[in-house]
């Protein structure tokens, strides 16, 4: 089962910075929080990744809660090409498969 | 370079036929996993090869599910005797090998079981 729980679909409108919530209670010590997303038709795309500190890359931001209880991945200037699905994923600590959620259905409208 | 491959994009069967799906991962890429989507769910994770060897087979549904890979690179993902239930999006990614390496994907192929 997914250790993830995500909103199932959020809007954003175009230019406007996309926050999209992921709790994680159940989080081991030494598991990784991953985004991916999948646009329509096409495989998951790997966003970006973090274990406890705060990481930004030329696509987004991710946000972890001192607790490493949740997390925030931040789209700072959505455009439409952003309408996604987002998964939020913890890796199973010692193997690599990623266990995928049903995500969160962004759409970034005009 | 050239990224993860999948063949066929599409495939097309009858109830009860056997079919491979192909996956070429990244070159030098070590580990490579098959998923599949079912229509409008997520991914589910199939099996898991380091090198040539799997190591995890725990998503694989049934004994008529099997993969292989040869020479650290290509793998094929075989169904026997398919089902209307097996149609789906097949994904392979591969991985450059640390642990924390991300996974690339492929593009897939839509398995439809008529």
């Amino acid at each position: 089962d997914a250790k993830t729980t995500q909103p199932p679909s959020m809007d954003c409108a175009e230019g406007r910075a996309a926050n999209l919530p992921c709790n994680h209670s159940t989080i081991s010590g030494n598991e990784y929080v991953y985004w991916y997303r999948q646009i329509h038709s096409q495989g998951p795309q790997y966003i970006i990744h973090g274990l406890k500190n705060n990481e930004t890359n030329e696509m987004a931001s991710l946000i972890i809660t001192e607790d490493r209880k949740s997390s925030t991945l931040i789209l700072p200037h959505a455009t439409l090409r952003d309408t996604a699905v987002y998964y939020c994923i913890v890796r199973v600590a010692n193997t690599d498969k990623l266990i995928f959620g049903t995500g969160t259905r962004l759409q970034v409208f005009p | 370079g050239a990224g993860v491959s999948q063949s066929p994009s599409n495939k097309v069967t009858e109830k009860g036929k056997d079919v491979e799906l192909r996956c070429d991962p990244i070159s030098g890429h070590t580990a490579l996993y098959w998923y599949r989507q079912s229509l409008g769910q997520g991914l589910e994770f199939l099996i898991y090869f380091q090198g040539n060897s799997a190591p995890d087979k725990s998503g694989l549904p049934s004994d008529r599910f099997s993969a292989e890979r040869t020479g650290g690179s290509v793998s094929t993902l075989t169904i026997q005797r398919t089902q209307q239930e097996d149609s789906a999006v097949y994904l392979c990614a591969s991985v450059g090998g640390r642990v924390t390496d991300t996974q690339y994907f492929g593009p897939g192929t839509r398995l439809t079981v008529l």
